[in-house]
């Protein structure tokens, strides 16, 4: 299975303190996309970064990816309580192929 | 309209009843998703259609029957389903017909069966 797998399952961060979590996946992907979904939410896309790409910012938004080690990053600066929220990472390899999302990240914002 | 609509909010159903879930966007994206959910797990797709043709159906039990009206509408039927299908049940478009797309989701419907 290509699923991403979500490193760690469950931060927890004080406000304003940065929040990295981190995907791995098994085969070569054409693009990995990073959601956020709030507790029993629709999921809301995150950022896109194809396999050429190394790293892409967005706000406070930065991933990384390395296809090397099949891994990706997303750091979220300056967190706020208002990231509380599960991050899924989700690989695409193909045009006629599923997003596969991995696990999942339980993000928890403490004011 | 950059959004994707779902309708009910919430359901429940017994299990020899017939529901309809709705999904509708007017983005002009021409693939759109079915995944269901369960508590602190991620998404699983269920079926992709693509230029409103069925594209991708992952192995789903015959109780859900998907159809794709027009472009713009998707539906869910729902028949004799068992209480483990109860789940968010979440539908998603993307704007071609390749899934590798980023993808809009709606807020999704709580389907409880009992």
């Amino acid at each position: 299975s290509q699923q991403g797998e979500e490193d760690p399952q469950a931060l927890s961060i004080q406000e304003g303190e940065n929040a990295t979590m981190n995907c791995s996946y098994k085969t070569s992907i054409n693009n990995l996309q990073w959601y956020r979904q709030n507790s029993g939410r629709g999921l809301v896309h995150l950022i896109l970064i194809r396999s050429n790409e190394r790293e892409k910012h967005s706000g406070r938004l930065r991933v990384t990816l390395d296809t090397s080690k099949k891994s990706s990053s997303l750091l979220i600066t300056a967190s706020r309580a208002a990231d509380t929220a599960s991050y899924f990472c989700a690989t695409a390899v193909s045009g006629n192929t599923p997003l596969v999302f991995g696990k999942g990240t339980r993000l928890s914002v403490i004011a | 309209d950059t959004e994707v609509t779902q309708t009910p909010k919430h359901l429940v159903m017994g299990m020899t009843n017939k529901k309809s879930l709705k999904c509708e966007q007017h983005m002009g994206h021409r693939a759109m998703y079915w995944y269901k959910q369960k508590a602190k797990k991620p998404p699983e797709l269920m079926f992709v259609y693509s230029y409103e043709k069925l594209s991708i159906n992952e192995s789903v039990p015959s109780r859900f029957s998907p159809e794709c009206p027009n472009s713009s509408l998707l539906n869910l039927h729902l028949h004799a389903l068992q209480p483990e299908d109860s789940a968010l049940y979440l539908c998603a478009s993307s704007p071609t017909g390749v899934t590798y797309n980023e993808q809009f989701f709606g807020p999704g419907t709580r389907l409880t069966v009992l």
